[in-house]
């Protein structure tokens, strides 16, 4: 099986910076994704890392480490859209299923 | 563009009554699936399919069944609807070399 373990609230204000940590355990690993969700909507896809490493697309980033089973999202030049909720999500090794972490909710105040 | 759409939107059944979820992508992805999220939490994976005819049970398929007779269709079905299917169900579609799941806006269903 799979689990996936993140932090359930994050506050922070605008123009910060926030990192959103997220340690797995699968039996098998392909990759990590994030994706976003505002109140009500569908979760949209951020960014994936199949590969140890920083991915950068505008102010996210997110990064990657295999051998500690661990990656992390960062959120630059916070704004009041990026309230949500973001969630890590596993791509098991027979690269059929995702599985989603519990979320962390990002609020952001003026 | 259309990519995954649901019906329907919001429905609410009494208990013991039976319903299917409708979705459909127009993006030519194998692979398909159905989530559900309840209020402040994750989602969770019902079932799941890499192509027509092929299907596979995710994490809580119990009170679920689906279907897959052509790539654009992946029905959810649920048989004697209880409270504890009171839920969001996403369907979503994947494709790119990421992987990327792209969802429906969900359907919002109650159980009374």
């Amino acid at each position: 099986g799979q689990s996936l373990e993140q932090p359930s609230e994050v506050t922070a204000v605008e123009g910060a910076i926030v990192q959103i940590n997220c340690t797995y355990q699968t039996s098998g690993f392909y990759g990590l994704s994030w994706y976003q969700q505002h109140d009500g909507g569908a979760p949209t896809f951020l960014s994936y890392n199949g590969l140890d490493g920083l991915e950068e697309t505008g102010r996210f980033s997110s990064f990657l480490s295999r051998s500690d089973s661990y990656g992390y999202l960062l959120l630059q030049e916070l704004q009041m859209k990026d309230s949500a909720s973001y969630f890590c999500a596993v791509r098991s090794s027979n690269d059929y299923k995702l599985s989603f972490g519990a979320g962390t909710t990002v609020t952001v105040r003026a | 563009n259309a990519g995954v759409t649901q019906t329907p939107k919001f429905r609410i059944l009494k208990i013991g009554q039976s319903m299917t979820l409708q979705c459909a992508q127009d993006m030519n992805h194998n692979y398909m699936y159905w989530y559900r999220q309840d209020p402040g939490m994750g989602l969770k994976l019902i079932y799941y399919s890499v192509g027509a005819g092929i299907t596979d049970k995710g994490e809580v398929p119990n009170g679920y069944n689906v279907s897959r007779s052509t790539t654009e269709d992946f029905p959810l079905r649920l048989e004697l609807a209880a409270p504890s299917q009171t839920s969001v169900y996403f369907c979503a579609s994947r494709g790119g070399s990421t992987g990327e799941l792209f969802f429906g806006e969900g359907s919002r269903l109650t159980v009374l």
